[in-house]
């Protein structure tokens, strides 16, 4: 079954340094992989996906992110955080092998960009 | 991208009682999900609602907990009963639409659950 690891709990920033939220995948298949943000008491936000193509994909707010099929990862970058971007962030993929449309989701990780 | 309209935005009810959450969708779509998301966890599917046939819900949830009802292909109910606190998440709605040979995912804003 697919699954998703975001191993660390909160992302702790300075305002202006960058942020990297990390994201290792498992699939049968190829995967899709996606980026979604929560800000406080909104939904879920799409932010970028991988799918094909370029390694490095650029998505809303100034987020990029880099699909490494070796290591497994799609780790989420902004080259300099802003105290807006303090959000939850999950990653998430879904399987193409297993031929549905339903994603799996990462735990989340909390960014906070300090002033 | 996709308007889904999603309510109660919160709610705090009593324990044994039941809530029926709404998710409308601003147009057609065939698949409409369901999501479940506990205090400092990830994000749970609970099941898939299809029109015109019954849900399929996922290992650790059943109908009776969790009725859902798809009457056509824009609107969806999802119901939690006889809750108890652990029934306490945010709820969330889903809709794919497919963009070329890309499926993308479109979340309602949830619905944040206190049971007492």
């Amino acid at each position: 079954a697919q699954s998703v690891a975001q191993p660390e709990d909160q992302v702790n920033v300075a305002e202006g340094n960058p942020l990297t939220v990390k994201c290792t995948y498992s699939v049968s298949g190829n995967p899709y992989l996606f980026w979604y943000v929560q800000y406080p008491n909104r939904g879920l936000q799409f932010l970028l996906k991988y799918i094909t193509g370029d390694n490095l994909v650029k998505g809303s707010y100034g987020f990029e992110a880099e699909f490494n099929k070796s290591q497994t990862s799609f780790h989420l970058k902004k080259p300099s955080a802003l105290v807006s971007d303090s959000a939850l962030y999950f990653c998430a993929v879904r399987d193409l092998g297993l031929g549905n449309n339903r994603l799996a989701f990462g735990k989340g990780n909390q960014v906070v960009v300090i002033p | 991208s996709a308007v889904i309209s999603q309510k109660p935005s919160r709610d705090i009810c009593q324990r044994g009682t039941s809530l029926t959450i709404q998710c409308q969708v601003d147009s057609q779509v065939t698949m409409m999900f369901w999501y479940r998301q506990q205090p400092g966890q990830s994000l749970t599917l609970i099941a898939t609602a299809n029109q015109g046939s019954e849900a399929t819900y996922e290992s650790g949830f059943v109908i009776d907990k969790f009725p859902i009802s798809r009457p056509n292909l824009t609107f969806s109910t999802l119901t939690v009963s006889n809750m108890s606190p652990e029934d306490s998440s945010i709820y969330l709605c889903s809709v794919v639409r497919n963009r070329g040979p890309v499926a993308e995912a479109f979340f309602g804003q949830g619905t944040r659950l206190t049971v007492v």
